[in-house]
């Protein structure tokens, strides 16, 4: 079982819906990060987190320490969404441990 | 351009052959990161600059991987005698020194090995 679990992998919406991307940790963090890659390669920071819930525009990031999960929120989707979203976690030490993403389509 | 910023963007190399790759973090960074990342796939962790010392290496870094970081500003990524298995996409990143502080990544740098 790997350490970090995101779900769905894939996940395709209408313009406008409302997205959640989940993941799950099996370690105690220090914090967790929720990431955004663009075909291309290029990884953008969207939230850091270690506790309670952050919000920029129309993201929404929560996480419960206690059941070690996490949610990605997206209002209003936008074709322009369209990414993979990663999921990570930093425990004690330095290095960060990732999900495997969730590959999100949003349809005109 | 203030980013991360990594060289080259591709390579292709043969089977044996030796590569290196650069990483130049955000000037103001002192802890930098490589992580490699196969198609699929979230990206591992392969080892950790503080400054200049080399704090962790995963054990995904064979002894064919070396990094250095020998002024604490940009980084090198070697691979000797590559294999077909290193074809990935090998990202840096960097932040600043505090535990709320964003991870910044560059765009990375494509290896393909034939």
């Amino acid at each position: 079982k790997n350490e970090v679990e995101q779900s769905p992998q894939n996940l395709t919406a209408q313009e406008g819906e409302f997205i959640t991307i989940n993941c799950s940790y099996s370690v105690g963090i220090s914090a967790l990060h929720w990431l955004q890659q663009h075909p291309g390669g290029g990884i953008v920071s969207l939230f850091m987190l270690s506790s309670g819930k952050k919000k920029h525009g129309r993201l929404i990031a929560t996480i419960n320490i206690q059941e070690k999960h996490s949610s990605l929120h997206i209002t209003a989707s936008h074709p322009r969404d369209s990414a993979v979203y990663i999921c990570a976690v930093r425990g004690g030490a330095q290095k960060l441990v990732f999900g495997q993403g969730t590959r999100l389509t949003i349809n005109p | 351009d203030t980013g991360v910023s990594q060289d080259p963007r591709h390579k292709i190399t043969k089977r044996g052959q030796n590569v290196t790759f650069r990483c130049d973090p955000i000037s103001e960074h002192n802890r930098l990161y490589w992580y490699r990342q196969t198609l699929g796939q979230g990206p591992e962790f392969l080892t950790y600059f503080q400054n200049e010392a080399q704090l962790e290496k995963s054990r995904l870094l064979s002894d064919r991987f070396s990094a250095e970081r020998p002024k604490g500003s940009f980084s090198t990524l070697e691979i000797q005698r590559t294999e077909q298995g290193d074809s990935a996409m090998y990202l840096c990143a960097s932040r600043q020194k505090g535990p709320n502080e964003k991870l910044f990544f560059g765009s990375g740098t494509q290896l393909s090995v034939l």
